[in-house]
This record gives C-alpha cells, structure tokens and sequence, in this order.
C-alpha cells in the first residue's frame, strides 16, 4: 500500500523567512512518481513539480526547490525567501508508474506567510 | 494555456437528491478522475477512467456513484442519492496520452453541499 505523511500540519513565519516543508513516503513498487500540489485560498490544487523514482537529482525553481532522497523516502520542498503569496495549503503525491496512476496524497501543510 | 474547467462550482442538495457534477478536461488528454476533499482533509481518490471505461475505483466509489463520458468533451460524476457526508469539493482531472507517464492536471473543484 502507498502512504504519503506530511507532519508538519501548520507552519507559520515571517515574510523572507526560508521555509521547508517534509514529505515522506511509502511504497513497495520500484519506480513511482512523487508530486507537489500548491491549495491556495481559492481551492484549486495547482501543479508544481512531478520527480520520477530514478532520478534523485534535486531540483530548484525560482525560489522553489526540491530534495529528493531514495534512502529516507523523502521529497521535501523549501521555499526561499517566503512571499505572503506563498500562503497555501501544500500537498505532496504519489503515484505508481503501473495501473491507473491514481494519486495518493498527504494531509498538507498549511503555510501562512506573515508580513 | 488549455486548462480543466468544472461546472457548476457550487451545488447544494437535499439529502436524498441526485446530483451530477460536470468536468470538461484538456481536450487531448485521454485519462480522467475523480477526487474529493471533505473540508480540511486530504484529496482522495475516487476514480480513473481511460477508453471509456472505469481503471480503477475506490472504495468511496460505491454503488452510488457512477461516471460517464457522454461526448467528446464531457465527463461527468453522478451521485445518485446524496448522503450528508457527501458533502466535499469535488476535483475533476485529468492527464495526457502517455497516460502514466503524464502529470494530472486539476479543474477548480466543485463544492457540493448536501443538506
């Protein structure tokens, strides 16, 4: 069975603060994906990245970056010099690379960037 | 940029009452789903649908539920006899050719109120 616990329910800081959100996973199958989701207030799950199972190499955008690390089952998500923008609830996925690549999600972690 | 759209956004019922939830995906995506978010839970998995047949269902997915894609650009979700508890926002999506090697795109939700 596939399993994503994002621990950290609420996190809360100041504007230009850093900020990293956990994610860890489970998974028996070998090759998977993992996702994040951005909620803003609006509701809408708005897609921010997809890393396959086979490539570990960490990822930055803008101000978004990702750290992939097989051994601990972990894909967290740091977020550079926070905007109140940012403030949303952020989900991380999984999917299997078999089947119907149904997604599965964690609880999120509501993030409230303060000015 | 092509997105999912779902109509209507919000729907309210009375318990016991039929609804039908309509999502147009990306127009050349050939994978589509069904998830709900009970308020301030996590996204769940309802359905997939490929070739005009389920892939795969959830156990939420019981015999109240149904999908059906009725034209070219229509999917729709359909509660039969709406229970309190399905009250939840709705999310269409939907993901590409490739199938599992696409990422899902979502629609904005729709958030069903039933009373």
């Amino acid at each position: 069975a596939q399993k994503v616990t994002q621990a950290q329910t609420e996190i809360s800081v100041v504007e230009k603060e850093d900020v990293t959100l956990d994610c860890v996973y489970e998974t028996r199958d070998t090759t998977y994906y993992l996702f994040w989701y951005k909620q803003p207030p609006s509701g809408e799950l708005v897609f921010l990245i997809r890393r396959n199972s086979f490539d570990e190499q960490n990822e930055i955008s803008g101000r978004y970056s990702w750290n992939f690390q097989k051994s601990t089952s972990s894909f967290n998500f740091t977020i550079t010099a926070s905007q109140v923008v940012d403030s949303a609830v952020y989900f991380c996925a999984l999917s299997a690379l078999a089947g119907a690549q149904k997604l599965v999600f964690g609880q999120g972690t509501r993030l409230t960037i303060n000015p | 940029e092509p997105e999912v759209t779902q109509t209507p956004s919000h729907q309210v019922t009375q318990m016991g009452q039929e609804v039908i939830l309509r999502c147009v995906p990306i127009s050349n995506h050939l994978y589509f789903y069904w998830y709900r978010q009970i308020l301030g839970q996590k996204v769940e998995f309802l359905v997939s649908f490929y070739n005009n047949e389920i892939s795969e269902k959830s156990e939420i997915f019981d015999d109240q539920f149904s999908v059906e894609r009725p034209d070219g650009s229509n999917f729709t979700l359909k509660i039969r006899s709406t229970k309190l508890e399905d009250s939840a926002m709705y999310f269409c999506a939907s993901s590409g050719a490739s199938g599992v090697t696409d990422t899902q795109y979502f629609g904005p939700g729709t958030r069903l109120t039933v009373l």
